[in-house]
């Protein structure tokens, strides 16, 4: 069972909406959650990173939470662009170990003109 | 600065055949990874290097093997592939608890 739960797996909204992707985890303990953004046919691309001790982080009209107390991140995307459109990943960090990165399956974003 | 690059960027293998995919960073990065991207799945660590001369097993080492004899090199063997093996395998880098820089990707397709 994936550690990292990403829902919904994909969305469709209009241009200049906003939209919240949700990411449930159940690793512990952690030392950091990550978002990426990955267009098609790309390699992923950071967004933002929270330590565990961080509960929002922002980039741009991209803004992360996180509460740690319910293992749960947000990605919140304001003011849409037709080029939001792409596969957000949240990707969970195990302490002691930069190598133990746990990715969630991703959410499908697409915005419509 | 290029970043990450990888080389080939597609590939079409028949069963049994072999090949090697390279990843280059020029970021000066200690640490470098291999991951495959399956449809519905999250990447998974296939195997990665702290440092040069240094590999390890990731999540899904089997059938794989890898190298790195220069810090800003690490290459990625199937010896046998197998249809298992289609898919996106990527490449990435980072000088430690920071930001990941992946690389573009490379598809392959095994028959």
């Amino acid at each position: 069972k994936n550690q990292v739960e990403q829902s919904p797996q994909s969305l469709i909204i209009l241009e200049g909406k906003n939209c919240t992707l949700q990411c449930n985890y159940t690793v512990s303990p952690f030392s950091n959650l990550r978002w990426y953004k990955q267009d098609t046919g790309r390699g992923p691309v950071s967004l933002t990173i929270m330590t565990f001790s961080e509960n929002t982080k922002s980039n741009g009209r991209y803004t992360a939470t996180l509460d740690a107390d319910t293992k749960q991140s947000s990605l919140h995307i304001t003011a849409s662009q037709l080029s939001d459109s792409a596969s957000y990943i949240c990707v969970v960090g195990a302490p002691y170990n930069n190598n133990d990165m746990r990715f969630g399956a991703g959410t499908r974003l697409t915005v419509k003109p | 600065n290029a970043g990450v690059t990888q080389t080939p960027k597609f590939r079409v293998l028949k069963t049994g055949q072999s090949m090697t995919l390279l990843c280059a960073q020029d970021m000066n990065h200690e640490y470098m990874y291999w991951y495959r991207q399956d449809p519905g799945m999250g990447l998974r660590l296939i195997h990665y290097s702290v440092g040069e001369g240094t590999t390890a097993k990731g999540e899904v080492p089997d059938g794989y093997n890898v190298s790195r004899l220069k810090k800003q090199n690490f290459l990625l063997g199937l010896e046998s592939a197998a249809p298992s093996q289609t898919s996106v395998y990527f490449c990435a880098s980072t000088g430690g608890q920071e930001t990941q820089y992946f690389g573009p990707g490379t598809r392959l397709l095994v028959l």
